[in-house]
């Protein structure tokens, strides 16, 4: 059973344009969600993270949001550049439980 | 600080073989959890160690098994492969077991089961 997911497998974006990565979870329980970016032949790298207590989280280029109400978070990325091109991962976690349940994630092509 | 290192990076098995895969962590990081990624599935948690002892396990078969020595280096066995469990293994560690600790993630072993 998937809690967590990214109904999107792809996106491509113009250089310069914004960037929006959807997810959607279902467990009421998660209190804490992240952001990670994975190139190639390399392992996830934490980009951003928000808490349940807050809708919104900026960091740079990168603002995630979270809506509660829809069970619903987005990361933003604002300019796209070429370099943000990976496979970005959606995760959630609960306290008391700590392990992250990710999404499938979502391939970002930024073409220049 | 060096990074989570794993070894080996790739590793090509037969059905029925056992395998082991090592984790040494960041320096100074005492949690290392394990997770598989498949096509489709996105990463899935495995377990989690912290000081020696098993914190979490996720929903896999009791063929997947870890541990994890006093110097916080883990290792993770799967016995009697299967084809399906041919996926990217990887490995996370963070200095605590506190909410909201970053994972960082080492590169990986690949491997494949024929």
């Amino acid at each position: 059973d998937q809690q967590v997911k990214q109904n999107s497998p792809s996106l491509s974006v113009q250089e310069g344009r914004i960037s929006i990565l959807n997810c959607d979870y279902t467990n009421s329980m998660f209190d804490y969600f992240l952001w990670y970016k994975k190139y190639p032949a390399e392992g996830p790298t934490f980009l951003i993270s928000i808490s349940s207590i807050k809708d919104k989280n900026e960091d740079g280029r990168f603002t995630v949001f979270l809506n509660k109400s829809a069970k619903h978070l987005s990361l933003h990325i604002v300019p796209s550049q070429p370099g943000d091109s990976a496979v970005y991962f959606c995760a959630a976690s609960r306290t008391g439980a700590n392990n992250l349940f990710f999404g499938t994630g979502t391939r970002l092509t930024v073409i220049p | 600080k060096a990074g989570v290192t794993q070894t080996p990076r790739y590793l090509i098995k037969t059905r029925g073989q056992q395998v082991t895969l090592s984790c040494s962590p960041i320096s100074g990081h005492r949690s290392v959890s394990w997770y598989q990624q498949t096509p489709g599935q996105g990463l899935q948690f495995l377990f989690e160690y912290f000081s020696e002892t098993q914190r979490n396990k996720g929903n896999f078969p009791g063929r997947f098994s870890g541990r994890q020595f006093s110097n916080s280096r883990s290792e993770m066995n799967v016995s009697t492969l299967e084809l399906g469990d041919s996926a990217l293994y990887l490995c996370a560690s963070r200095g605590g077991v506190q909410p909201g600790e970053t994972q960082y993630f080492g590169p990986g072993t690949r491997l494949l089961v024929l």
